[in-house]
């Protein structure tokens, strides 16, 4: 099966600085990409995602990118606020008709600590 | 806010009660799951529910049991549980489009279970 492997485990910012999450993965049909944002207590969250026809994405402060030959894909927070502070889990899958359902292979997470 | 309703926030049962998980979305999802998540640990899939049936049981052992009354619902029956048990219950949900599904898995906040 797909395998995600997720660095670095912990990362600490200062406020205004830029922050960087890296995920490799070994099954080259995997073809979708979600980034998730946990906060304490709660579930995670989908902050963005990707598809494997698309090299880059944005969506303000945040974007992904992704090389399928490289197989492995970032996520890049810029201007990181102390709200930014969370675990963050990549994840891989392959979706569309007829593919196996809901299983997302989770990276092992980050820890994000933004100081002010 | 997360559209999946995940009741209750806590749960704390003994090894000999029966207890169940409720989940609930009005976003049209035909697709539900349940994950389970320890601390400090990525989310791992238990059962995926599709149009409402099972479609996926990553063999969970017998003691947890998962229902979907209908397209909006889903449960989870917890019966005879061992303290290794206690865990974070997530619930999500994602689209189902002409046969495809759209990737996205939106998260409810979850259910912490103590067994005791």
């Amino acid at each position: 099966g797909e395998n995600v492997e997720q660095h670095p485990s912990t990362l600490s910012v200062q406020e205004g600085d830029s922050a960087v999450i890296k995920c490799t993965y070994s099954d080259s049909a995997s073809n979708y990409f979600p980034w998730y944002k946990q906060e304490l207590g709660k579930g995670p969250q989908l902050i963005i995602d990707i598809r494997s026809n698309v090299g880059e994405k944005k969506d303000q402060r945040i974007a992904v990118t992704l090389n399928k030959t490289a197989k492995h894909f970032s996520l890049h927070i810029t201007e990181t606020q102390p709200e930014d502070s969370a675990v963050y889990f990549c994840a891989a899958s392959i979706w569309g008709r007829g593919s196996t359902l809901g299983r997302l292979y989770f990276g092992r997470g980050t820890q994000l600590t933004v100081w002010p | 806010d997360t559209e999946v309703t995940q009741t209750p926030k806590h749960l704390v049962m003994g090894m000999t009660n029966k207890k169940s998980l409720k989940c609930e979305q009005h976003m049209g999802h035909r697709a539900m799951y349940w994950y389970k998540q320890k601390a400090k640990k990525p989310p791992e899939l238990m059962f995926v529910y599709s149009y409402e049936k099972l479609s996926i049981n990553e063999s969970v052992p017998s003691r947890f049991s998962p229902e979907c009354p209908n397209s909006s619902l889903l449960n989870l029956h917890l019966h005879a549980l061992q303290p290794e048990d206690s865990a974070l219950y997530l619930c999500a949900s994602s689209q189902v489009t002409t046969g495809k599904l759209t990737g996205e898995l939106f998260f409810g906040e979850g259910s912490r279970l103590t067994v005791l």
